[in-house]
């Protein structure tokens, strides 16, 4: 079945530690994004990339750091800059370039990173 | 900033119809309205969107007003599995990001109770 695949589901970090989330999807979609949920609070946008070997800073990207070379992958890396890392990660794509395509998403099912 | 409000929390009888509103009064006349839901503990779902027109799906009708400032999400016949977290989103151009002045911005949603 085509969607997206988040791994692992649950991910312990170590102080200093860096962590990479993975994120893979085979549904052909150019856009790929990151978000962070914390309890009581929304979605917030951490990197988007809306083709390979190009990416953004959302609203939320210090201490994260990604990259984009392939279109089915998009790794999140969690760096020990990060001091506050534990939340629930979601990692999103949509398939078009415009409205409203390009805003609707397809999730993966989350990683839920805690610190140690 | 087009942003949204919605209640809290709903409850909703098993088989009955269950109305979430979604004020959003300062909307741009271009913007899209979205859907999603999330059940605990796993990525958004996609439910539909609209512009100006009412719209309907395998999984939900979505009612705009005429002055898009507020729209309904109907869900006919609410099951157990409807009980999740509901996002009514638009969108707001966001200055910082240059190239992409726009991102969907997620609120608290509302968390829908369908109770036997």
């Amino acid at each position: 079945d085509g969607g997206i695949t988040q791994s692992p589901k649950y991910l312990f970090r170590k102080e200093g530690q860096n962590v990479t989330l993975s994120c893979e999807q085979n549904l052909n979609h150019d856009a790929m994004y990151w978000y962070r949920q914390d309890p009581g609070q929304g979605l917030r946008l951490i990197y988007y990339s809306q083709i390979v070997n190009d990416f953004q800073k959302g609203d939320i990207a210090e201490g994260y750091s990604v990259s984009r070379e392939k279109k089915e992958s998009f790794p999140l890396t969690v760096t020990s800059a990060q001091k506050n890392p534990t939340a629930f990660y979601l990692c999103a794509s949509s398939s078009g370039q415009r409205v409203p395509l390009s805003e609707k998403l397809f999730f993966g099912s989350g990683t839920q990173l805690s610190v140690l | 900033d087009a942003k949204t409000t919605q209640p809290p929390s709903m409850d909703c009888a098993e088989g009955r119809a269950a109305n979430l509103p979604c004020n959003h009064s300062t909307i741009s006349g271009n913007e899209y309205v979205y859907w999603y839901r999330q059940i605990h503990s796993q990525g958004p779902q996609y439910i539909i969107h609209g512009l100006k027109n009412n719209e309907t799906n395998e999984m939900a009708s979505l009612i705009i007003t005429e002055d898009r400032k507020s729209s309904t999400l109907i869900l006919p016949h609410a099951t157990l599995r409807d009980t999740a977290v509901y996002y009514c989103i638009v969108r707001v151009r966001s200055p910082r990001n240059a190239g992409n002045n726009r991102k969907l911005i997620w609120g608290l949603g509302t968390s829908l109770a369908v109770n036997p």
